[in-house]
């Protein structure tokens, strides 16, 4: 059984940029979930996508914004961006929305 | 709404030593509960999980039990290693889709 992994390790974005993050599920994982963890904070819910379609969403703005598709992959993107969105991205695949969730490594986004 | 408390940081320990580390939560409804683990520089592990009241989640030595009638999910080893030292995160999903609500972390250094 393969893991969570995700993609790239570490980014480096200027203010105003926009970026794509990507996460591979674990085959047969048919729900994925996005967080926002600040240093030194717990992760932070972003929003959930379940066969494909957004499936509950946490206090982010709308430039925040995820695709999940068929062959267990998914993107998180995230427009005009802010230095306050500097965190570690993650994100968590399950069998389905009622399920635990597996985590990824993380995408350290940093944005100057 | 569904939040969760743990006892704040750092916890330092010499090795063997007894660790309890304290949680909290408020939700509506019967949620589960996890508890995670993150070494440095890596993302989130699950370490063990419970489902219902009174049941025991336990993994590598740690244990934890769903205590509905006081809302805690205390963290305990009996004797701890250098290789535990690591932030710890307690957490909660409740009914729905499954949202992950975590608490502010604590972070355990072990020392020789």
């Amino acid at each position: 059984e393969t893991g969570v992994t995700q993609s790239p390790t570490h980014l480096i974005k200027t203010r105003g940029q926009q970026v794509t993050l990507r996460c591979s599920s674990q085959s047969g994982h048919n729900t994925v979930s996005w967080y926002q963890q600040a240093l030194g904070q717990g992760p932070q819910f972003i929003f959930q996508y379940y066969r494909e379609e957004e499936n509950g969403r946490g206090n982010f703005p709308p430039r925040f914004s995820g695709l999940q598709f068929p062959n267990y992959s998914s993107e998180l993107n995230v427009n005009a961006l802010e230095l306050d969105d500097s965190a570690l991205y993650l994100c968590a695949s399950s069998l389905d929305d009622t399920d635990t969730q597996y985590f990824g490594p993380g995408t350290r986004l940093t944005v100057l | 709404g569904d939040s969760v408390t743990q006892m704040e940081g750092p916890v330092t320990l010499s090795e063997e030593a007894f660790l309890t580390i304290n949680c909290t939560y408020t939700a509506t409804g019967y949620p589960s509960l996890f508890w995670y683990v993150q070494y440095p520089g890596e993302g989130l592990q699950l370490l063990l999980k419970a489902t219902k009241a009174d049941d025991k989640g336990s993994n590598k030595g740690f244990e934890a039990t769903y205590r509905k009638e006081t809302t805690s999910f205390h963290l305990e080893k009996g004797s701890v290693q250098v290789s535990d030292s690591a932030v710890y995160f307690c957490a909660l999903s409740g009914w729905g889709y499954q949202k992950v609500t975590f608490g502010t972390g604590t972070k355990l250094q072990v020392i020789p």
